[in-house]
């Protein structure tokens, strides 16, 4: 069964930092890897997805890597933003199946 | 494209009663929705696979006759929770597949529906 792990749970950075957000998963036969922000009380933003053959997509300010032998990904955040703060998760799925397997998350604040 | 919108975002009811949760795809027809549930300060947890005419897949430790999935077409799933407790509440997520983003597997999530039983 794929166990998805994210450190730290939480995190508090002084704004314009660069940060990075791990993510952990048992079972490296992965088809995908996806990052997603999750705003208090409302549904998730997708950020960015990693094929199981890519090592690393980027998107502005963001950039997400993929270690599939480890079982690693991380998510860099670049001159983070007081509008950054947020719920990070990451998700993977397994190959053969659409399903999610969703992380702890890590709450990020930035702080002005 | 490849909206995903839920109805309503949020409910409050009193125990005992029924609660249905709408999950449609405005643009596009989806080939498969998923149900998720997701406690305070907890991540999703998925309950249900859902394809079109068909009886949803429940996951291990979901109740199939208290949360009853109906998915009549390419672009509707339905959620409801029969005779809702106060252990309930939660924030329910819908998602759904795109066929034409099968080959990436990428997902399109509603923005949630946070139900509250009294």
């Amino acid at each position: 069964k794929q166990e998805v792990t994210q450190i730290p749970a939480a995190l508090s950075v002084p704004e314009g930092e660069n940060l990075v957000l791990n993510c952990s998963f048992t079972d490296s036969a992965i088809y995908n890897l996806q990052w997603f922000r999750q705003d208090p009380g409302k549904g998730l933003t997708s950020l960015l997805l990693i094929q199981s053959s890519q090592r690393e997509q980027t998107s502005g300010r963001l950039n997400a890597s993929l270690d599939k032998s480890s079982g690693r990904s991380t998510l860099y955040i670049a001159a983070s933003q007081p509008g950054d703060s947020a719920t990070y998760l990451c998700a993977v799925s397994t190959i053969g199946n659409e399903k999610l397997t969703f992380g702890t998350g890590t709450r990020l604040t930035i702080i002005p | 494209g490849a909206v995903v919108s839920q109805h309503p975002s949020w409910v409050i009811c009193k125990s005992g009663t029924s609660v249905k949760i709408e999950c449609r795809s405005l643009d596009f027809q989806a080939t498969t929705m998923f149900w998720y549930r997701q406690f305070p300060k907890q991540s999703l947890m998925l309950m249900a696979t859902s394809n079109e005419g068909s009886k949803a897949t429940y996951e291990q430790g979901v109740e199939k006759d208290k949360f009853l999935i109906n998915h009549a077409s390419l672009t509707l799933s339905t959620l409801t929770v029969t005779s809702a407790h106060p252990e309930d509440s939660s924030f329910y997520i819908c998602s759904a597949s795109w066929q034409q983003k099968i080959n990436t597997g990428e997902l399109f999530f509603g923005e949630g529906s946070r139900l509250t039983v009294l």
